[in-house]
This record gives C-alpha cells, sequence and structure tokens, in this order.
C-alpha cells in the first residue's frame, strides 16, 4: 500500500518569503498526487493534483508542486506567501487503480508579518 | 452548487453515549468517505461506499463504528458507546465515481467532543 511523509510538521515563515513544503511518497505502482489546504475549521480544498503529463502543476493561490518520480516527491512550492496562505497543507497519494487515497500528517504553515 | 454537507458542526457528548453524524454528499457524486482527524494529526482513513458495491470498511478502529448509506446518498457514521479517544474532527468527502485520479470534495467536518 502506499504511503506518504510530511517531513516538516510545521513551518513559519514571514509574509512575501517563499516556501516550500515537503512530500515524499512510496509505492509499488504508478500514483496519482494531491496537495490539500484546510483553513481553520474548514474541511480540506484541493489546491492542485499530478495524474500526468507536466511533472510541474500549478495550482489555486500561486501555488505550484513538482513530481520527481526518482525521488519519490512532490513538493509544493510559493514564491511568495501572504498572511492569508496560514493553513495546515496535506499531501495525498493514490495508486491507479486503487480507490485507497492516503493523506500525510500535514505541515501547518504560519505565515508571519 | 452546493457542496458537501456535514452535522451537526459540533457535537459535545459524555462518555458512553452514542452518537450519529451525518454526511450529505454533493449530488451525483457516487463515492463516499468517511475520516476521522485527531488534533493536529492526519486523516485516518475510516470507510468508504462507492454506489451499490459493499462498503470498504478496513479503516474502522473499532465494532463500536459503524456507517451505512441509504439510496446511494446521504451516509450516517454511528459511534456507540463513546470513548475519550474517539474526540477529533470526523470528515466526509465525495467524489464524482472514486476513481483514483479525482480529487475529493469535503464537508467542513463534525467536531466530536467526548467528556
Amino acid at each position: 500500500a502506499q504511503s506518504v511523509t510530511q517531513l516538516d510538521s510545521q513551518v513559519p515563515v514571514f509574509e512575501e518569503a517563499p516556501v516550500e513544503l515537503r512530500c515524499n511518497y512510496s509505492s509499488s505502482v504508478s500514483v496519482y498526487l494531491f496537495w490539500y489546504v484546510q483553513y481553520p475549521n474548514q474541511g480540506l480544498q484541493l489546491l492542485l493534483k499530478y495524474l500526468s503529463g507536466s511533472t510541474l502543476v500549478k495550482g489555486i493561490n500561486g501555488f505550484e508542486a513538482e513530481f520527481n518520480k526518482s525521488q519519490t516527491s512532490f513538493h509544493l512550492r510559493k514564491p511568495s506567501v501572504h498572511i492569508s496562505d496560514t493553513a495546515e497543507y496535506f499531501c495525498a497519494v493514490s495508486d491507479r487503480g486503487n480507490n485507497d487515497m492516503r493523506f500525510g500528517a500535514g505541515t501547518r504553515l504560519t505565515v508571519k508579518p | 452548487g452546493a457542496g458537501v454537507s456535514q452535522s451537526p458542526s459540533n457535537k459535545v457528548t459524555e462518555k458512553g453515549k452514542d452518537v450519529e453524524l451525518r454526511c450529505d454528499p454533493i449530488s451525483g457524486h457516487t463515492a463516499l468517505y468517511w475520516y476521522r482527524q485527531r488534533l493536529g494529526q492526519g486523516l485516518e482513513f475510516l470507510i468508504y461506499f462507492q454506489g451499490n458495491s459493499a462498503p470498504d470498511k478496513s479503516g474502522l478502529p473499532s465494532d463500536r463504528f459503524s456507517a451505512e448509506r441509504t439510496g446511494g446518498s446521504v451516509s450516517t457514521l454511528t459511534i456507540q458507546r463513546t470513548q475519550q479517544e474517539d474526540s477529533a474532527v470526523y470528515l466526509c468527502a465525495s467524489s464524482p465515481d472514486g476513481d483514483s485520479n479525482q480529487p475529493q470534495h469535503f464537508g467542513d467536518g463534525t467536531r466530536l467532543s467526548i467528556l
């Protein structure tokens, strides 16, 4: 079965600084990869997804992620963060042909003024 | 259109009581998922419904947990004889047909607190 590791539980950054949230996965088959964001007291919202094709995926709110098959990674990046980006971010992976989506433990991004 | 709706948004109950949590998925979505999110932790898969197929119950932590989905739409997660470790946010998600390339659409969750 697939699994996801988010290497940083908390990432504090200053406003307008760049940020990278790390995600590594393990799977014996090809995968689909997702990043979700969770604002306080809300459910998860999809930020972006990688299904196939270009390894650089652009999502909402200026976020992007790059699929690196050799390193089994799918790190999330944003060149300049805003206070409003403060939230919990979850990486998720699903095996192709399998309905089982696995989520990482989450990374809490805190953007400070 | 309406998203995934969960009720109640908050539930406080005494240890040993039974609770029912409701999820109303997006209209037309045949796949429905329940997750548990403990404080500061990721999502723990509980159960998955797809159309009329038998549900995947592999994530239910004990026989105190059960779920049903009537008419292929609304789902109810029931926790019997609640324990303090059941305190968590319970999230429901739906997707059009459960294909693994489809993102899941989440409700805002039910925050369950067991006293």
